[in-house]
């Protein structure tokens, strides 16, 4: 079966650091790989996804993926972080053989930005 | 285009009882998948509906089902509540195809409690 695991339940960066939030896959064949961010008392939102065209991905509000292979990992990164990004961060994987919408998601990372 | 909307925002219900949410899909996507969101077991994908058929189930016992009407809304419903249902259901909509090509919108939830 299908999984994913986020390294780092709680991560905190200060405005203008690197963000970089970790995500490994466990899939013989490689899935669709999606992040989403989640902000408080709202529901998710996708950032951007992987569907095995480029491995590095680009998404809104200046995050991008890379796709690796070899080490089954989808990490999410950002050069400077801002203060409104702070929220809730979900990697997720989806059965490329699946018809439909099913998602698996990891168990979030929550990333604090510090002034 | 108004986004997915869920009724109600916010149930408190004690165990034993029933209930039923609520999920107003996207105009023109006729998918809905739904979503329990617990601090303990995170995200975890409990079904989705297509065309009034259901396409994926996830692994909860029998007491959660769902439903999908002809103009694509959709209700969830668990009966015999006990305390771990409490959570936040989210439901997703995407016009249809896969996760690769459609992008999933969520709604904000029904957070319920159970009691």
């Amino acid at each position: 079966a299908q999984s994913v695991t986020q390294l780092g339940s709680h991560v905190s960066v200060s405005e203008g650091a690197l963000v970089l939030l970790r995500c490994n896959y466990s899939s013989s064949v490689p899935p669709y790989l999606f992040w989403y961010v989640q902000y408080p008392n709202q529901g998710l939102q996708l950032l951007l996804k992987y569907t095995s065209a480029a491995t590095l991905v680009k998404g809104i509000n200046g995050f991008e993926a890379e796709f690796k292979k070899s080490e089954t990992s989808f990490h999410l990164t950002k050069p400077s972080a801002h203060m409104s990004d702070a929220a809730e961060y979900f990697c997720a994987v989806s059965d490329r053989s699946n018809q439909g919408g099913k998602l698996i998601f990891g168990q979030g990372t929550e990333l604090s930005v510090k002034p | 285009k108004a986004g997915v909307t869920q009724t109600p925002r916010y149930l408190i219900k004690t165990r034993g009882q029933q209930v039923t949410l609520s999920c107003s899909p996207i105009s023109g996507h006729r998918s809905v998948s739904w979503y329990q969101q617990t601090p303990g077991q995170g995200l975890q994908f409990l079904f989705e509906y297509f065309s009034e058929t259901q396409r994926n189930k996830g692994n909860f016992p029998g007491r959660f089902s769902g439903r999908q009407f002809s103009n694509s809304r959709s209700e969830m419903n668990v009966s015999t509540l006990e305390l771990g249902d409490s959570a936040l259901y989210l439901c997703a909509s995407s016009l249809g195809g896969s996760t690769a090509t459609d992008t999933q919108y969520f709604g904000p939830g029904t957070r319920l409690t159970v009691l």
